[in-house]
């Protein structure tokens, strides 16, 4: 049973370039979340989605957007990057009946220079 | 707005020792916390959990006591051992947020052999 999966594992870009990362839940999970990690800090919350929908969301600009697929997977992306979006990318998966359950993928390290 | 707070960035205990991790949180709401373990270029992992309607959850090695009253969780690993060192993160979340979860800045954990 694959867990949560990401790609890619790490990214280069440029001030002003966009971004996209994929997610794929763990199997049987129907709710992604994302979140940023800036380092030396925890992880903050960006949006969650379920039924391909954004059902929350943090507090982030809207350059950070996302997609649900109906097979469940899902994509972040960040429009016009700033340095401070240099971070690692989480991807949590979940059931949503209101299952605290939330497993994590490896992450996908953004760099912005 | 950090509403949970992890104040000591490392801690460093003798293999075979008690440690103990200490976690803050500021919003009433909250009524599931979990305690997660961290390795470099991994996602974190579930380690343990407790409802806020328990006051002590023990999973093998590790127990996690909340103090409602003083809004406070600590996460106790007796005996330590080297394998435990990782950082550690706190995270807490309410029904209403549906899996949203909010996170502390994580506590280093250092176990020498």
């Amino acid at each position: 049973d694959a867990g949560v999966t990401q790609s890619p594992t790490h990214l280069i870009k440029t001030r002003g370039q966009q971004v996209t990362l994929r997610c794929s839940p763990k199997s049987g999970h129907d709710t992604v979340s994302w979140y940023q990690q800036a380092l030396g800090q925890g992880p903050q919350f960006i949006f969650q989605y379920y039924e391909e929908e954004e059902r929350q969301r943090g507090n982030f600009p809207d350059r950070f957007s996302g997609h649900q697929f109906p097979n469940y997977s899902s994509e972040l992306n960040v429009n016009a990057l700033l340095l401070g979006d240099s971070a690692l990318y989480l991807c949590a998966s979940s059931t949503g009946q209101g299952n605290y359950e939330q497993y994590f993928g490896p992450g996908t390290r953004l760099t912005v220079t | 707005d950090q509403q949970v707070k992890q104040n000591s960035p490392s801690l460093s205990v003798q293999e075979g020792r008690i440690s103990i991790l200490n976690c803050d949180y500021t919003n009433s709401m909250f009524d599931y916390f979990l305690w997660y373990k961290k390795y470099p270029a991994e996602g974190p992992t579930f380690l343990i959990s407790i409802s806020s309607i328990k006051d002590k959850n023990e999973d093998g090695r590790f127990t996690v006591f909340l103090n409602k009253s003083a809004k406070h969780l600590s996460l106790h690993i007796v005996p330590s051992q080297p394998g435990d060192s990782a950082v550690y993160f706190c995270a807490a979340s309410a029904r209403e947020y549906f899996n949203k979860f909010y996170f502390g800045s994580g506590t280093k954990l250092n176990v020498k052999p």
